[in-house]
């Protein structure tokens, strides 16, 4: 089966500081991209950072990045320099071309920001 | 540009009752998605189209359950007879061709009691 973990429930973090959300998958396939969102209280899903597998330079948006390690199948995002407003939900999710057109998600994971 | 348009947002429901969600994708887009979320279950797809064309609906929980897809513009989802345990977000998204990013609309909050 294809699935996508995040082991995290909840993160907490400090104002301005850095957290990194981890994010393992399981595929066999050579063509997918990877992805996170962000989900607020208001429930709606926003596109944060996107990686194609076949690129080797990790993706970075703002204060956004992402670690992608291909062989191991880890797909961390670091949030740098966090702020009140990156609270949220976070889910990883995967998108494989054999499997179809589709997003998987993993389970998620809360990120609380201290003032 | 305008999202992906869902409605209603927000929808209180009796048990036994219809319930007809409904979305309009991005413009140009070919691939429309249905997703649904709770906190049991977390985000799973529904079903998804391609070309107004279903493609997969093993996610599609029962026959209670159907969607529609009669143009590139507009989606349904529609619940028949509703039971409390199909509470939940559901979401519509929207894609271009493979590879390009899946944009969601902001959710139809479903409660049926």
């Amino acid at each position: 089966a294809q699935t996508v973990t995040q082991s995290q429930p909840e993160m907490s973090v400090q104002e301005a500081e850095t957290v990194t959300l981890s994010c393992t998958y399981d595929t066999s396939e050579s063509d997918y991209y990877l992805f996170w969102y962000k989900q607020p209280p208001s429930r709606q899903m926003i596109l944060v950072i996107r990686q194609e597998a076949y690129k080797q330079q990790n993706a970075t948006e703002n204060r956004f990045s992402v670690n992608f390690q291909k062989a191991a199948k880890s797909f961390s995002l670091k949030i740098s320099d966090s702020q009140l407003g990156d609270a949220a939900m976070y889910f990883c999710a995967y998108r494989i071309k054999a499997a179809g057109n589709k997003l998987t998600f993993g389970g998620g994971t809360r990120v609380l920001v201290k003032p | 540009d305008a999202g992906v348009i869902q409605s209603p947002r927000h929808e209180v429901t009796e048990m036994g009752q219809e319930v007809t969600l409904r979305c309009k994708p991005i413009s140009g887009h070919n691939s429309l998605f249905w997703y649904r979320q709770t906190m049991m279950r977390g985000l799973e797809l529904l079903i998804y189209f391609n070309n107004n064309v279903p493609i997969d609906d093993s996610g599609m929980p029962e026959d209670r359950f159907s969607a529609k897809m009669p143009n590139a513009s507009f989606s349904t989802l529609k619940i028949q007879p509703s039971e409390p345990r199909d509470s939940a977000v559901y979401f519509c998204a929207s894609s271009g061709s493979w590879g390009n990013t899946i944009y969601f609309g902001e959710g139809s909050w479903l409660t049926v009691v």
